[in-house]
């Protein structure tokens, strides 16, 4: 099992450019969760769906960030425009309907903007 | 509202010595509560969960927690510790609708 897909790994932009985070869960996993790590804040949970529909976004920091899941095999989290405040470790997470409490994480996207 | 409160932010063992990382929590339910290790440049890894069997839990590695209601604590501990037990580890609470509300982390240092 190849586990959660993040890609890019490393992203570095500039201020007011857009950017498109993207996740594949588990194969089989019902949910999809996008969280947020930061010195500040820690770790929190900005959205999550269930069989691709968004079912919380209240963590969603402002209308810059926006979340979609086209099919049940991608995921992306988009900041449109970046800000430098945005600059995080990013982690998508996925679990199955069964156990859905027991999230599998990807290895993140550290994302520094300038 | 559920929370954690994970007691140190950073904790630093001899190897061989006992582990100890605190974390007490409040549910207005009944709580399933985790721990996550995340080692460097790494995602979150499910170490053990307690979902209201045993209070004893037995994790990946030799870690262990035990659920105490009365205290409203769970506490993660492993007898031995090891170099490669170096990491952050993170203790959770899970809301009724199953999201996960994580603690501030613990930055577990282990010295030769």
């Amino acid at each position: 099992d190849a586990g959660v897909i993040q890609s890019p790994r490393h992203e570095v932009t500039e201020m007011g450019q857009e950017v498109t985070l993207r996740c594949k869960p588990i194969s089989g996993h019902d949910y999809l969760f996008w969280y947020r790590q930061t010195m500040m804040r820690g770790l929190e949970l900005l959205i999550y769906f269930n069989n691709n529909v968004p079912i919380d976004d209240s963590g969603m920091p402002e209308d810059r960030f926006s979340a979609k899941m086209p099919n049940a095999s991608f995921s992306t989290l988009k900041i449109q425009p970046s800000e430098p405040r945005d600059s995080a470790v990013y982690f998508c997470a996925s679990s199955h309907r069964d156990f859905k409490r027991d999230q599998y994480f990807g290895p993140g996207t550290r994302l520094l903007v300038l | 509202a559920q929370s954690v409160t994970q007691l140190g932010s950073h904790v630093s063992v001899s190897e061989g010595a006992l582990v100890l990382l605190r974390c007490n929590y409040s549910s207005s339910v009944p709580p399933y509560l985790f721990w996550y290790v995340q080692y460097p440049n790494q995602g979150l890894q499910l170490l053990l969960k307690y979902t209201s069997a045993a209070t004893l839990v037995k994790g990946i590695n030799g870690f262990e927690a035990e659920f105490k209601k009365s205290e409203t604590s769970f506490h993660l501990t492993k007898p031995s510790a090891h170099m490669s037990d170096a990491a952050e580890y993170f203790c959770a609470v899970s809301d009724p609708g199953g999201k996960l509300i994580f603690g501030q982390g613990t930055e577990l240092s282990v010295k030769p």
